[in-house]
Protein backbone atom coordinates (compact mmCIF):
# COMPACT_ATOMS: atom_id res chain seq x y z
CA UNK A 1 0.00 0.00 0.00
CA UNK A 2 1.10 3.54 -0.49
CA UNK A 3 2.19 5.44 2.36
CA UNK A 4 2.02 9.16 2.41
CA UNK A 5 3.25 10.73 5.89
CA UNK A 6 3.33 13.97 6.89
CA UNK A 7 5.59 15.71 9.74
CA UNK A 8 2.65 16.68 11.96
CA UNK A 9 -0.99 16.07 12.71
CA UNK A 10 -1.49 19.11 14.41
CA UNK A 11 0.86 22.54 15.06
CA UNK A 12 0.66 25.93 16.44
CA UNK A 13 2.74 28.55 15.69
CA UNK A 14 2.70 32.31 16.47
CA UNK A 15 2.91 34.91 13.65
CA UNK A 16 5.77 35.89 12.01
CA UNK A 17 7.39 32.17 12.63
CA UNK A 18 8.88 30.22 10.18
CA UNK A 19 7.29 26.53 9.85
CA UNK A 20 8.09 23.84 7.81
CA UNK A 21 5.66 20.94 7.14
CA UNK A 22 7.51 17.99 5.52
CA UNK A 23 5.78 14.84 3.37
CA UNK A 24 7.02 11.75 3.23
CA UNK A 25 5.67 9.32 0.29
CA UNK A 26 7.53 5.41 0.01
CA UNK A 27 5.99 4.63 -3.58
CA UNK A 28 8.75 6.21 -6.01
CA UNK A 29 5.88 8.75 -7.09
CA UNK A 30 7.90 11.70 -9.64
CA UNK A 31 4.72 13.87 -8.40
CA UNK A 32 3.84 15.28 -4.86
CA UNK A 33 1.24 18.16 -4.25
CA UNK A 34 0.61 20.77 -1.11
CA UNK A 35 -2.72 21.53 -0.63
CA UNK A 36 -4.47 23.68 1.49
CA UNK A 37 -8.34 22.54 2.78
CA UNK A 38 -10.62 25.29 4.03
CA UNK A 39 -14.45 24.46 4.58
CA UNK A 40 -16.59 25.34 2.03
CA UNK A 41 -13.36 26.05 -0.59
CA UNK A 42 -12.42 22.15 -1.09
CA UNK A 43 -8.69 22.01 -1.86
CA UNK A 44 -6.36 24.38 -3.09
CA UNK A 45 -3.19 23.45 -4.64
CA UNK A 46 -0.13 25.53 -3.09
CA UNK A 47 2.48 23.57 -5.39
CA UNK A 48 3.41 21.03 -6.54
CA UNK A 49 6.68 19.11 -8.40
CA UNK A 50 6.99 16.51 -10.83
CA UNK A 51 10.83 16.18 -10.14
CA UNK A 52 13.85 16.50 -7.63
CA UNK A 53 14.52 19.92 -7.17
CA UNK A 54 11.43 21.19 -9.55
CA UNK A 55 8.37 22.81 -8.63
CA UNK A 56 5.39 24.80 -9.83
CA UNK A 57 3.14 27.00 -8.68
CA UNK A 58 -0.64 26.27 -7.81
CA UNK A 59 -3.69 28.55 -7.48
CA UNK A 60 -2.54 29.77 -3.91
CA UNK A 61 1.51 30.17 -3.74
CA UNK A 62 1.40 33.83 -2.19
CA UNK A 63 3.18 32.90 1.02
CA UNK A 64 4.33 29.59 0.76
CA UNK A 65 7.70 28.24 -0.55
CA UNK A 66 8.52 24.28 -1.30
CA UNK A 67 11.90 22.61 -1.21
CA UNK A 68 12.24 18.83 -2.69
CA UNK A 69 15.90 17.89 -2.26
CA UNK A 70 15.02 14.07 -2.71
CA UNK A 71 12.43 12.27 -4.67
CA UNK A 72 10.52 10.72 -1.99
CA UNK A 73 10.36 14.33 0.39
CA UNK A 74 8.59 17.30 -0.20
CA UNK A 75 8.55 20.28 2.18
CA UNK A 76 6.10 23.34 2.35
CA UNK A 77 7.95 26.28 4.20
CA UNK A 78 6.20 29.54 5.41
CA UNK A 79 7.93 32.35 5.34
CA UNK A 80 6.52 34.20 8.20
CA UNK A 81 3.22 32.35 9.00
CA UNK A 82 -0.18 34.49 9.20
CA UNK A 83 -3.44 34.08 10.98
CA UNK A 84 -4.82 33.90 7.69
CA UNK A 85 -2.76 30.88 6.98
CA UNK A 86 -4.45 28.84 9.45
CA UNK A 87 -5.66 25.73 7.97
CA UNK A 88 -5.93 22.18 6.83
CA UNK A 89 -2.70 21.23 4.77
CA UNK A 90 -2.90 17.95 2.76
CA UNK A 91 0.29 16.61 0.89
CA UNK A 92 -0.44 14.36 -1.98
CA UNK A 93 2.22 12.07 -4.25
CA UNK A 94 1.07 10.67 -7.48
CA UNK A 95 2.58 8.60 -10.31
CA UNK A 96 4.25 10.33 -13.54
CA UNK A 97 3.97 9.76 -17.23
CA UNK A 98 5.55 6.72 -17.37
CA UNK A 99 4.98 4.91 -14.13
CA UNK A 100 2.20 2.61 -15.16
CA UNK A 101 -0.35 4.31 -13.10
CA UNK A 102 -3.73 5.64 -13.33
CA UNK A 103 -2.34 9.39 -11.92
CA UNK A 104 -4.90 9.16 -8.88
CA UNK A 105 -3.09 10.90 -5.76
CA UNK A 106 -2.79 9.61 -2.58
CA UNK A 107 -2.83 11.78 0.44
CA UNK A 108 -1.43 11.88 3.95
CA UNK A 109 -3.08 12.36 6.62
CA UNK A 110 -3.07 16.31 7.05
CA UNK A 111 -1.50 18.57 9.51
CA UNK A 112 -3.97 20.93 11.47
CA UNK A 113 -1.93 24.43 11.07
CA UNK A 114 -3.33 27.23 13.85
CA UNK A 115 -1.32 30.24 13.53
CA UNK A 116 -1.70 32.62 16.48
CA UNK B 1 -9.73 27.17 -17.05
CA UNK B 2 -9.91 24.21 -15.68
CA UNK B 3 -13.63 24.36 -12.87
CA UNK B 4 -15.39 21.70 -11.17
CA UNK B 5 -18.92 22.10 -9.45
CA UNK B 6 -20.03 20.43 -6.65
CA UNK B 7 -23.97 22.30 -5.97
CA UNK B 8 -24.99 19.80 -2.91
CA UNK B 9 -23.02 21.48 -0.09
CA UNK B 10 -24.90 18.71 2.20
CA UNK B 11 -26.65 16.00 1.93
CA UNK B 12 -28.39 13.06 4.43
CA UNK B 13 -29.48 9.41 3.07
CA UNK B 14 -31.31 6.80 5.38
CA UNK B 15 -28.86 3.44 5.90
CA UNK B 16 -29.55 1.04 3.33
CA UNK B 17 -30.85 3.48 0.80
CA UNK B 18 -29.11 4.87 -2.41
CA UNK B 19 -28.11 8.28 -2.97
CA UNK B 20 -26.15 10.40 -5.69
CA UNK B 21 -23.61 13.52 -5.72
CA UNK B 22 -23.50 14.95 -8.10
CA UNK B 23 -20.27 16.93 -10.11
CA UNK B 24 -19.96 18.90 -12.87
CA UNK B 25 -16.95 20.16 -14.75
CA UNK B 26 -15.66 21.98 -17.43
CA UNK B 27 -12.69 21.61 -19.74
CA UNK B 28 -11.29 22.29 -23.06
CA UNK B 29 -9.15 19.12 -23.33
CA UNK B 30 -9.77 15.51 -24.48
CA UNK B 31 -7.96 13.77 -22.74
CA UNK B 32 -8.79 13.45 -18.63
CA UNK B 33 -9.42 11.02 -15.95
CA UNK B 34 -12.25 11.78 -13.19
CA UNK B 35 -11.83 10.90 -9.71
CA UNK B 36 -14.57 10.44 -6.71
CA UNK B 37 -12.44 11.08 -2.74
CA UNK B 38 -13.81 10.48 0.31
CA UNK B 39 -12.76 11.88 3.30
CA UNK B 40 -14.00 10.76 6.73
CA UNK B 41 -14.33 12.99 10.11
CA UNK B 42 -11.00 13.69 11.34
CA UNK B 43 -9.67 10.72 8.93
CA UNK B 44 -7.52 10.15 6.01
CA UNK B 45 -8.86 11.47 2.53
CA UNK B 46 -9.29 8.02 0.33
CA UNK B 47 -9.84 7.36 -3.51
CA UNK B 48 -13.39 6.05 -4.04
CA UNK B 49 -13.27 6.05 -7.84
CA UNK B 50 -12.14 6.46 -11.15
CA UNK B 51 -13.17 7.30 -14.51
CA UNK B 52 -10.69 7.78 -17.76
CA UNK B 53 -12.88 10.38 -19.95
CA UNK B 54 -11.81 8.10 -23.20
CA UNK B 55 -14.11 4.79 -21.71
CA UNK B 56 -17.58 5.15 -22.20
CA UNK B 57 -18.61 2.36 -19.84
CA UNK B 58 -19.22 4.12 -16.49
CA UNK B 59 -16.85 2.62 -13.58
CA UNK B 60 -18.04 0.31 -10.39
CA UNK B 61 -16.29 -0.40 -7.12
CA UNK B 62 -18.85 -2.90 -5.17
CA UNK B 63 -21.58 -0.22 -4.10
CA UNK B 64 -20.47 2.41 -5.95
CA UNK B 65 -21.04 3.90 -9.35
CA UNK B 66 -20.43 6.46 -11.24
CA UNK B 67 -22.52 8.36 -14.20
CA UNK B 68 -20.36 10.24 -17.11
CA UNK B 69 -22.13 11.65 -19.42
CA UNK B 70 -19.24 13.58 -21.21
CA UNK B 71 -20.95 15.51 -23.86
CA UNK B 72 -23.15 17.00 -20.79
CA UNK B 73 -19.62 17.42 -18.58
CA UNK B 74 -21.18 15.22 -15.61
CA UNK B 75 -19.63 12.96 -13.10
CA UNK B 76 -22.16 12.10 -10.19
CA UNK B 77 -21.59 9.00 -7.93
CA UNK B 78 -24.05 6.57 -6.99
CA UNK B 79 -23.68 5.04 -3.70
CA UNK B 80 -25.80 1.71 -3.00
CA UNK B 81 -26.80 0.17 0.23
CA UNK B 82 -25.42 3.22 2.05
CA UNK B 83 -23.71 2.23 5.57
CA UNK B 84 -22.74 4.31 8.45
CA UNK B 85 -19.36 4.20 7.59
CA UNK B 86 -20.27 5.79 4.28
CA UNK B 87 -20.88 9.31 6.43
CA UNK B 88 -18.02 11.49 4.97
CA UNK B 89 -16.76 14.32 2.76
CA UNK B 90 -17.14 13.84 -1.14
CA UNK B 91 -14.46 15.31 -3.52
CA UNK B 92 -15.10 15.27 -7.19
CA UNK B 93 -12.00 15.67 -9.16
CA UNK B 94 -10.47 15.54 -12.47
CA UNK B 95 -6.85 15.84 -13.98
CA UNK B 96 -5.84 16.94 -17.09
CA UNK B 97 -2.48 14.92 -18.24
CA UNK B 98 -1.73 18.13 -20.44
CA UNK B 99 -1.10 20.50 -16.89
CA UNK B 100 0.99 18.31 -15.45
CA UNK B 101 -1.28 15.91 -13.79
CA UNK B 102 -2.43 18.93 -11.48
CA UNK B 103 -6.18 17.85 -10.18
CA UNK B 104 -9.13 20.16 -9.66
CA UNK B 105 -10.88 19.82 -7.17
CA UNK B 106 -14.94 20.72 -6.06
CA UNK B 107 -15.89 22.32 -2.93
CA UNK B 108 -16.95 18.91 -1.62
CA UNK B 109 -20.31 17.34 -0.25
CA UNK B 110 -21.12 16.18 3.14
CA UNK B 111 -22.63 13.14 2.77
CA UNK B 112 -24.64 11.65 6.50
CA UNK B 113 -26.01 8.52 6.79
CA UNK B 114 -28.84 8.06 9.27
CA UNK B 115 -29.54 5.14 11.07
Amino acid sequence: DVKVTQSSRYLVKRTGEKVFLECVQDMDHENMFWYRQDPGLGLRLIYFSYDVKMKEKGDIPEGYSVSREKKERFSLILESASTNQTSMYLCASGGGLGQGTFYEQYFGPGTRLTVT
Amino acid sequence: AQTVTQSQPEMSVQEAETVTLSCTYDTSENNYYLFWYKQPPSRQMILVIRQEAYKQQNATENRFSVNFQKAAKSFSLKISDSQLGDTAMYFCAFMTVNTGNQFYFGTGTSLTVIP
